[in-house]
């Protein structure tokens, strides 16, 4: 199965920017890679998605290494509403593969 | 409009019974996922329906099964329930499979 690794817990504080990163090395070239973020008893939101170039929309901007084996998710002005658990995922033959994400704290 | 629905909200069963979960897709959307959430194993892809037919499966036992009906709905079903089996389940739909992902806010289930 596909693997993606990130850190379990991430801070930071409020009105700043933030850097999740994601490994994912057993990517292949046409797998896209995604965001989604899971808030409080809610279920899982899209975040963001992208293949090779780097991708930005409304909620957030996301830089794909050149060889793909890493993404970085970026949050510009981070917000106490932001505080999420951050999955970066892949999808490969047509499975959706979940790493265990990343807790972001958001201190105000 | 309205989101993807997931019937029902909380329940508890003992262990050997069955249970059937539903989620209403968003209209238009002809792709239907399922998840698995736990502490333990976090978020598993169980399958996922496309215009009535399965198209993926993720590494579950057979006691996991699931449906699409031509209106989009999604039932799964988990024969002989095992206490590992509690969980929340949650469902998404999305336009096309595996695009933007819209998730219910899930069924949780308490094997008991």
């Amino acid at each position: 199965d596909a693997k993606t690794t990130q850190p379990n817990s991430m801070e930071s504080n409020e009105e700043e920017p933030v850097h999740l990163p994601c490994n994912h090395s057993t990517i292949s070239g046409t797998d896209y890679i995604h965001w989604y973020r899971q808030l409080p008893s809610q279920g899982p939101e899209y975040v963001i998605h992208g293949l090779t170039s780097n991708v930005n929309n409304r909620m957030a901007s996301l830089a794909i290494a050149e060889d793909r084996k890493s993404s970085t998710l970026i949050l510009h002005r981070a917000t106490l509403r932001d505080a999420a658990v951050y999955y970066c995922i892949e999808n490969r033959d047509d499975k959706i593969i979940f790493g265990k994400g990343t807790r972001l704290h958001i201190l105000p | 409009k309205a989101g993807v629905t997931q019937t029902p909200r909380y329940l508890i069963k003992t262990r050997g019974q069955q249970v059937t979960l539903s989620c209403s897709p968003i209209s238009g959307h002809r792709s239907v996922s399922w998840y698995q959430q736990t502490p333990g194993q976090g978020l598993q892809f169980l399958f996922e329906y496309f215009s009535e037919t399965q198209r993926n499966k993720g590494n579950f036992p057979g006691r996991f099964s699931g449906r699409q009906f031509s209106n989009s709905r999604s039932e799964m079903n988990v024969s002989t329930l095992e206490l590992g089996d509690s969980a929340l389940y949650l469902c998404a739909s999305s336009l096309a499979t595996f695009g933007e992902l819209f998730f219910g806010e899930g069924s949780r289930l308490t094997v008991l």
